[in-house]
């Protein structure tokens, strides 16, 4: 079946490093997205991973290893505003059926 | 970047009418769409797969003839929710893929709310 998991709530310091992980379990994976969502908003796109090995983008960096169905989110020099929930969601099959896990919530304190 | 349009944002409706939500990417074709709901402070919960031309296929737990779902062009989908009652407030996002890519883009959501 398909399974995927995060933590749900996180608390880290401003101007700190944060490393959110995922693990998922499905068939015909395709690849691995994270998302950012403010409350009462539109998830916004941050990553998405089909290869192994860590991409970096700015501030943001993003994980994944194929063979232990694990994925992880790092975010550097923590701002206020990266208070927000993060989704992984994961590609799977031929329809490219996406489905999301039950979130992170970053708390950012001073 | 591609755009997804989602309208309309906020609909307030009585008890037992349906409501209509649309979903369109603007700038690119989209064969496949998803639709989502999310209750407060929860995370997606993926609704159903709309594919272009066919039926679409409906996750576990989910009625199809409450949620009736149309994707009739590459560009356009629809979400109806029908007899709606209060249970049925929700957000609801619709999400599509790039024809030729994996990457999703989302709509700005529908936030639904029955008296």
């Amino acid at each position: 079946g398909q399974n995927i998991d995060q933590p749900t709530e996180m608390t880290a310091t401003e101007g700190a490093i944060v490393q959110i992980n995922c693990t998922y379990q499905t068939s015909g994976f395709n690849g691995l997205f994270w998302y950012q969502q403010h409350a009462g908003e539109a998830p916004t796109f941050l990553s998405y991973n089909v290869l192994d090995g860590l991409e970096e983008k700015g501030r943001f960096s993003s994980f994944l290893s194929r063979s232990k169905g694990y994925s992880y989110l790092l975010l550097k020099e923590l701002q206020m505003k990266d208070s927000a929930s993060y989704l992984c969601a994961m590609n799977s099959g031929g329809y490219q059926k996406v489905t999301f896990g039950t979130g992170t919530k970053l708390q950012v304190i001073p | 970047g591609a755009v997804v349009s989602q309208h309309p944002s906020r609909v307030i409706c009585k008890s037992g009418t349906s409501v209509k939500i649309e979903c369109r990417s603007l700038d690119f074709q989209a064969t496949t769409m998803f639709w989502y709901r999310q209750f407060p402070k929860k995370s997606l919960m993926l609704m159903a797969t709309s594919n272009e031309g066919s039926k679409a296929t409906y996750e576990q737990g989910v009625e199809k003839d409450k949620f009736l779902i149309n994707h009739a062009s590459l560009t356009l989908s629809t979400l109806t929710v029908t007899s709606a009652h209060p249970e049925d407030s929700s957000f609801y996002i619709c999400s599509a893929i790039r024809q030729g890519t994996e990457k999703l883009f989302f709509g700005s959501g529908t936030q639904l709310s029955v008296l």
